[in-house]
């Protein structure tokens, strides 16, 4: 069980929008910097968000990031074929003095 | 450019030990606290261990603790996992991360993984 929620899948089609949600508590994102990570398969997680709603250089503009409380979310606007992926949120945990993630979600395109 | 490189991975039985190593180049080491993160199959992303920069500061997951010791040789410009009892619910991806330079909030999140490498907790 992981410490931040995630939906398990989303699904769109070409150049629709998906929404992933991320909802923690007050220890964590409601304290914290969000980040979001993109893990295609068989390879390495890359960072896709950080800070909330940075968009580090060479990530697509069609990704954005929001935080409002103690839940975040990750928005692909224009899903696009290569973005079947599996995506996860992070922050930091003032209680556990570390790392928490969301258990991800496997997006679609359908 | 930032390379990490894990090795060390491979089958072992159940209660057997493992120690993971992970070579870093191209950037200075002793400047960044280090993570493990790992990916069980059919998993999510779990982060394990981080160690400080002068390797004076750990911390575990509750899920390892006691079992797994995090270390660093600043001079070698190495991180190590050493694994100890482990079970099959430790079979997973395990991944080399550089984290953080002074503290959590000034962090710009993960950017830096190493391939991963893969430890097989089987009888």
């Amino acid at each position: 069980q992981s410490v931040l929620s995630q939906p398990p899948s989303a699904s769109g089609t070409p150049g629709q929008r998906v929404t992933i949600s991320c909802s923690g508590s007050d220890s964590n994102i409601g304290s914290n910097y969000v980040f979001w990570y993109q893990q295609l398969p068989g390879m390495a997680p890359k960072r896709l968000i950080y800070r909330n709603n940075q968009r580090p250089s060479g990530v697509p503009v069609r990704f954005s990031g929001s935080k409002s409380g103690a839940s975040a979310s990750l928005a692909i606007i224009g899903l696009r074929s290569e973005d079947e992926a599996d995506y996860y949120c992070a922050a930091w945990d003032d209680s556990l003095r570390g790392w928490v993630f969301g258990g991800g979600t496997k997006v679609t395109v359908l | 450019q930032v390379q990490l490189v894990e090795s060390g991975g491979g089958l072992v039985e159940p209660g057997g030990s493992l120690r993971l190593s992970c070579a870093a180049s191209g950037f200075i080491f002793s400047d960044y606290y280090m993570t493990w993160i790992r990916r069980a199959p059919g998993k999510g992303l779990e982060w394990i261990s981080y160690v400080s920069n002068s390797g004076v500061v750990t911390n575990y997951a509750d899920s390892v603790r006691g079992r797994f010791t995090i270390s660093r040789d600043n001079a070698k410009k190495s991180l190590y996992l050493q694994m100890s009892g482990l079970r099959v619910e430790d079979t997973a991806v395990y991944y080399c991360v550089r984290d953080f330079s002074q503290n959590y909030y000034d962090s710009s999140g993960h950017e830096y993984w190493g391939q991963g490498i893969l430890v097989t907790v089987s009888s």
